[in-house]
Parts: structure tokens; sequence; C-alpha cells
């Protein structure tokens, strides 16, 4: 069974510093790997997503994540952060051809301080 | 493209008595999934409905159940509620192709209270 850890279930950066947000995960066969995020009050939107090829990839609002699979890892970093990147965010991992549904981690919310 | 929707959005419920959640998806989708989510366990998978058939199935109770129609709408329905039921359900639709790309649409939810 897969599983995602992500470390950290509060990260508070000043505006304008990098976003580091961890994810690692466990899985017994190459998965798909997923950032969420989840707004006050909302429904999760998908950030970026990584299936095959590239190990880095980029999403919407400035944010990355690279795919390291010896490290078993998926963090997500933007350069820059902006007062709107106030959110929790969730790590996912999916398995390809296998049950259809997300494995989510348990969520960081990132403050962002003026 | 109207996204994917959710009535109720809020509720509040005693203990021991039933609801039935509703969720609309995006037009097209075929496949819908409901998700739980509490401060406590986080994000956990319910099931997934394609074609109006359950493929896959999370580890909850028999009290929580789930149909799909054929025109894609699809509701929940837990039973005999208990206070730990109290929590925020989510509704994700995909096209079934779009699903082996993580491309799930997630609706705003409906919270439940159980009082």
């Amino acid at each position: 069974a897969q599983s995602v850890t992500q470390l950290g279930s509060h990260v508070s950066v000043s505006e304008g510093a990098l976003v580091l947000l961890r994810c690692n995960y466990s899985s017994s066969v190459p998965p798909y790997l997923f950032w969420y995020v989840q707004y006050p009050n909302q429904g999760l939107q998908l950030l970026l997503k990584y299936t095959t090829g590239a190990t880095l990839v980029k999403g919407i609002n400035g944010f990355e994540a690279e795919f390291k699979k010896s490290e078993t890892s998926f963090h997500l970093t933007k350069p820059s952060a902006h007062m709107s990147d106030a959110a929790e965010y969730f790590c996912a991992v999916s398995i390809p051809g296998g049950a259809q549904k997300l494995v989510f981690g348990q969520g960081t919310r990132l403050t962002i301080n003026p | 493209k109207a996204g994917v929707t959710q009535t109720p959005r809020y509720l509040i419920k005693t203990r021991g008595q039933q609801v039935t959640l509703s969720c609309s998806p995006i037009s097209g989708h075929r496949s819908v999934s409901w998700y739980q989510q509490t401060p406590g366990q986080g994000l956990q998978f319910l099931f997934e409905y394609f074609s109006e058939t359950q493929r896959n199935k999370g580890n909850f109770p028999g009290r929580f159940s789930g149909r799909q129609f054929s025109n894609s709408r699809s509701e929940m329905n837990v039973s005999t509620l208990e206070l730990g039921d109290s929590a925020l359900y989510l509704c994700a639709s995909s096209s079934d192709r779009g699903f082996f790309a993580g491309e799930l649409f997630f609706g705003e939810g409906s919270r439940l209270t159980v009082l």
C-alpha cells in the first residue's frame, strides 16, 4: 500500500521568501505524484503533477516540484512567496493502472507573513 | 464549463439521523469519487463510481453508501449518524482517461455537523 508523509503541519514564511513544502512517499511501484492546494472553504485544486518524463515539473502560480526517486521525495517549492499563497497544501500519490483513488498526506498549512 | 457542484454546502444533523449528499460532476466526466476530510484523519477516500458502478471502495463502515445515476450525478448517504461523521465531504470528478494524469476536479464540499 502506498502512503504519503508531509513534514511539518504548519509552515510560516515571509512574503518574498522561498517556500519549501516537504513530501515523502512510500510505494511498491513507481507512483504518480501530485500537489493540491485548498483555500479556506473551498475544494482542492491541482497545482502540479508528475507522471512520467521530466522529474522537475512546473505548476500554476509559480510552484514547481522535483521527483527524486532515490529519496522517495516530491518537495514543492516557490522562489518568492506571495500573500495569496496562504492556504493548505496536500501531497498525494496514486498507482498507475491501480485503483482510481488518491492517497493524501496530512497537509501543510502555509502562512505568509507580511 | 461549470465545475463540480455539491449540495447542500452546509447541514446540521443529530446522532442517529441519516443524510444524503449530492454531487453533479463536470459535464462529460463519468467518474465520481467521494472523500471525507476531517482535522484528525485528513483526506480519506470513500468510494469511486463510474458508469453507475462502484469501482473502488475505501475503509469505511457500511453506514456509508453511494450511487451514481445514468447522467453521472452521484449521491452519498450516511445512515445512523455518529458524532465522528462530522466532516467536510468532497466530491471529485474526472474523465476516465483524465484520472491517470491525476486530474481530479473537486467541488467545494458539503460540511456536515452532527450534534
